[in-house]
């Protein structure tokens, strides 16, 4: 079974400075994808960041960067130049593509970790 | 245009009341997605729909019913429901490839429902 861990319930950072949120997964699959979703308190869940596992470059997407560590199966996110609009709830979240039976489309979750940003 | 559309975003419904979720997408997408949140936990996955056909129930009270009409709508039909029923429930879709989903799943706004 596939399992995502977010070790840091909450997060606090000042505007304009950097923070990284962290995530550590299990499986015994090599072929996978992992996310960064963030749910701002209107609650619509939004993609960040996406990584293929078979990609050893990390991916970037404006001020968000992934540090991701394969032999580690871990898969930190990296917030630059914070701003206030980045407070909001953020997931780690991983799938193996092609699952069959009850792993189908199932995309597994981290519990999440609050990051506030404050002025 | 990456954009799962949900009606209505707010919902107030008695135990003994029937009402109904609806979902769209026009991204092309032939996977579809039923999750329900309760509030500051991750999304618990109710149904996985492939190219129109259920494909995951996740073991799901039977009072909530699922329909996938058109690979475009998924509708979620409620019946009987409990106040612990309440919460957010979030539709998704992706594309569905190679015999399963396998690309990133986009989220709907959701739709926050009240069962008194």
């Amino acid at each position: 079974a596939q399992t995502v861990t977010q070790s840091q319930p909450e997060m606090s950072v000042q505007e304009a400075e950097t923070v990284t949120l962290s995530c550590t997964y299990d499986t015994s699959e090599s072929n996978y994808y992992l996310f960064w979703y963030k749910q701002p308190p209107s609650r619509q869940m939004i993609l960040v960041i996406r990584q293929e596992a078979y990609k050893q470059q990390n991916a970037t997407e404006n001020r968000f960067s992934v540090n991701f560590q394969k032999a580690a199966k871990s898969f930190s996110l990296k917030i630059s130049d914070s701003q206030l609009g980045d407070t909001a709830m953020y997931f780690c979240a991983f799938i193996v593509p092609n699952a069959g039976g009850t792993s189908y489309g199932k995309l597994t979750f981290g519990q999440g970790t609050i990051l506030t940003v404050h002025p | 245009d990456t954009e799962v559309t949900q009606t209505p975003k707010h919902l107030v419904m008695g135990m003994t009341n029937k009402k109904s979720l609806k979902c769209e997408q026009h991204m092309g997408h032939r996977a579809m997605y039923w999750y329900k949140q309760k509030a500051k936990k991750p999304p618990e996955l109710m149904f996985v729909y492939s190219y129109e056909k259920l494909s995951i129930n996740e073991s799901v009270p039977s009072r909530f019913s699922p329909e996938c009409p058109n690979s475009s709508l998924l509708n979620l039909h409620l019946h009987a429901l409990q106040p612990e029923d309440s919460a957010l429930y979030l539709c998704a879709s992706s594309q569905d490839r190679w015999g399963g989903p396998t690309d990133t799943q986009y989220f709907g706004p959701g739709t926050r429902l009240t069962v008194l």
